[in-house]
């Protein structure tokens, strides 16, 4: 496709309900971000992929939320026992390479979770 | 950790004059800084970026100024339009690149026609 593609845009799940977004990267980006965004604040940075292995998971919030890319291509975030406090909108991006000079990143639109 | 604090939080200017946002960053090994344009809705979009090897970048009518001493940088943007409206982000990153960035917390610019 033309950019990242986020599924869905919206979700909605109940509190202690196990959630899954899903990333569809610029074909031949080889490094991919998760970024999670609470209501009037940038992005906060969880989890860097480069090729199909977690470079940098350094940002995940605690051991609920996983991430993989098994192909290197398509990337799900997983949130298990969700809390009302991971309502945000997860956003993803991805770009060429990671490290290098360009390195500029291309965000989706994101995926809004509301957690009841 | 990085801290990256960004003012104002909202700035509104007359269609034509000038913008000037301002970011403060904490680590001193950060050496790439972006600008990120949101609009309602969207995800975030590169509008310019500096490395710390240089002190001020233009593109158009959007400029990035960087004082690597005092720890900041600034955006600037001049002759606004009201399409300019939008959340803007600033951001910083010791990888050199887009690799874990620490963003500011965005400045909601209004152009008034």
């Amino acid at each position: 496709g033309a950019g990242v593609s986020q599924t869905p845009s919206n979700k909605v799940t109940e509190k202690g309900k196990y959630v899954e977004l899903r990333c569809d990267p610029i074909s031949g980006h080889t490094a991919l971000y998760w970024y999670r965004q609470s209501l009037g604040q940038g992005p906060e940075f969880l989890i860097y992929f480069q090729g199909t292995g977690a470079a940098d998971d350094s940002g995940l919030p605690n051991d609920r939320f996983f991430a993989v890319r098994p192909e290197g291509s398509v990337s799900t975030l997983k949130i298990q026992r969700t809390e009302r406090g991971d309502s945000a909108v997860y956003l993803c991006a991805s770009s060429f390479r990671a490290g290098a000079s360009t390195g500029e990143l291309f965000f989706g639109e994101g995926s809004r979770l509301t957690v009841l | 950790g990085e801290n990256v604090e960004q003012h104002p939080s909202t700035l509104s200017v007359q269609e034509g004059d000038s913008a000037v946002i301002k970011c403060t960053y904490s680590d001193s090994a950060s050496n790439y800084f972006p600008w990120y344009k949101q609009e309602l809705g969207k995800g975030p979009q590169l509008i310019i970026d500096i490395r710390s090897n240089v002190g001020e970048k233009k593109d158009q009518r959007i400029a990035v100024t960087l004082n690597k001493t005092a720890k900041h940088f600034s955006l600037h943007i001049t002759e606004t339009q009201p399409e300019d409206s939008a959340v803007y982000f600033c951001a910083a990153s010791r990888a050199g690149s887009a690799r874990q960035l620490t963003f500011g917390s965005g400045t909601q610019l209004t152009v008034l026609p």
